[in-house]
């Protein structure tokens, strides 16, 4: 079965500084996908970054980026240039047939 | 297509009632999913359909849980004899599953807030 662990439960960040998340998985298989949903307090889940297992090029999408380290089966997300509306809990996922979930890390960002 | 549509938004109901969640997916997406949430946890999987074929089950989903998806589309959840350790959001969510990145999305509703008293 496939694993999410996200080691941090909670995360604060000063605005206009970078963060990191940490995530990690396991799994046995070699075509999947991981990605980083955000879900800001009673609000919906939006996807925030995708990565594909078969590329080696970290997915960039605009302050957010990740380090995809396959072999280590490590997915971690940076946040550059944080932004209040940044606060959140981040869930990290990964998807081969169905999606689980990491249990999330709460990110607060002190203005 | 406005996105995954959930209703009810809020549910209350006794313990030992039966209750039912529906989920409309966006129109196009083939893959549904149902998850668990509770307050401070990450999503827990229960089920998933591609099409209207029930491919996985948690073992969460005790048999007092069942989910349908009849024809394809919208797909219901219903939770029988309901104990008060239910108690969650429940999340639908739906994706497009083919070639190509774009198609991996999972877009999520906004979830049924199940409080069983």
């Amino acid at each position: 079965a496939q694993t999410v662990t996200q080691s941090q439960p909670e995360m604060s960040v000063q605005e206009a500084e970078t963060v990191t998340l940490s995530c990690t998985y396991d799994t046995s298989e070699s075509d999947y996908y991981l990605f980083w949903y955000k879900q800001p307090p009673s609000r919906q889940m939006i996807l925030v970054i995708r990565q594909e297992a078969y590329k080696q090029q970290n997915a960039t999408e605009n302050r957010f980026s990740v380090n995809f380290q396959k072999a280590a089966k490590s997915f971690s997300l940076k946040i550059s240039d944080s932004q209040l509306g940044d606060a959140a809990m981040y869930f990290c996922a990964y998807r081969s047939l169905g999606m689980r979930f990491g249990a999330g890390t709460r990110l607060t960002v002190k203005p | 297509d406005t996105g995954v549509s959930q209703n009810p938004r809020h549910k209350i109901t006794k313990r030992g009632q039966n209750v039912t969640f529906r989920c409309d997916p966006i129109s196009e997406h083939n893959r549904l999913y149902w998850y668990r949430q509770t307050l401070g946890q990450g999503p827990e999987f229960l089920t998933y359909f591609q099409n209207e074929a029930q491919l996985e089950k948690s073992r969460l989903l005790s048999d007092r849980f069942s989910a349908e998806r009849p024809k394809g589309s919208f797909s219901t959840l219903e939770i029988q004899r309901t104990e008060q350790g239910d108690s969650a959001m429940y999340l639908c969510a739906s994706s497009l599953w083919g070639q190509g990145a774009k198609n991996t999305e999972a877009f999520f509703g906004q979830g049924t807030r199940l409080t069983v008293v």
